[in-house]
């Protein structure tokens, strides 16, 4: 599976957009781009995955660079509840994921 | 549906002792994973499978045992607790086919420390 590389930490304003970048730049033609957050010490969530295609869904939109190196987790309109650790993960093996030390998001009031 | 459940929430062990890590899901997922996850660190996969009877190591399998004996269930045995073993445990699981197919589903976690 591909390497990924996150910012360790970020912050955002409530309201604002949050924009997580993730870099893949080893990625694979039959790698897909997951996104997860875990939230406190819960369970890690679900929040979207991509191919090639930008894709949205309820939660959030990713963004995937045309050379498939990098990706952007968007979250249109953050609020504290959006405050988590993200982690973007890169896989061909839909049963095994590696996750990486992900990106410590911070909303501010 | 109750989801993936894990057993039991918190758990202290001695050195040397055993123990089993219970996950069972209600889903009739194929795939389940187990996880650990040290205090500020990503999470880092021990066991997998893939189905009843299939089973596979991860990037952190010393000192862990897994079996797959049926669909729902996918316990975790500590064969010897080591103080370094001290950690989070998740178990996910998710189906590979259908709507929900790419998106894991994670248990709330067994917080496991070792003296």
């Amino acid at each position: 599976d591909a390497k990924t590389t996150q910012p360790p930490s970020m912050d955002c304003a409530e309201g604002r957009a949050a924009n997580l970048p993730c870099n893949h730049s080893t990625i694979s033609g039959n790698e897909y781009v997951y996104w997860y957050r875990q939230i406190h010490s819960q369970g890690p969530q679900y929040i979207i995955h991509g191919l090639k295609n930008n894709e949205t869904n309820e939660m959030a939109s990713l963004i995937i660079t045309e050379d498939r190196k990098s990706s952007t987790l968007i979250l249109p309109h953050a609020t504290l509840r959006d405050t988590a650790v993200y982690y973007c993960i890169v896989s061909g093996m839909a049963y095994k994921y590696i996750f990486g030390t992900g990106t410590r998001l911070k909303v501010l009031a | 549906n109750a989801g993936v459940t894990q057993t039991p929430k918190f758990q202290v062990l001695k050195t040397g002792q055993s123990m089993t890590l219970q996950c069972a899901q209600d889903m009739n997922h194929e795939y389940m994973s187990w996880y650990r996850q040290d205090p500020g660190m990503g999470l880092r996969l021990i066991h997998y499978s893939v189905g009843a009877g299939i089973t596979d190591q991860g990037e952190v399998p010393n000192g862990y045992n897994v079996s797959r004996s049926t669909t729902e269930d996918f316990p975790l045995r500590l064969l010897s607790a080591a103080p370094s073993q001290t950690s989070v445990y998740f178990c996910a699981s998710r189906s590979p086919t259908g709507p929900s197919r790419y998106g894991y589903t994670f248990g709330s976690g067994t917080r496991l420390t070792v003296v």
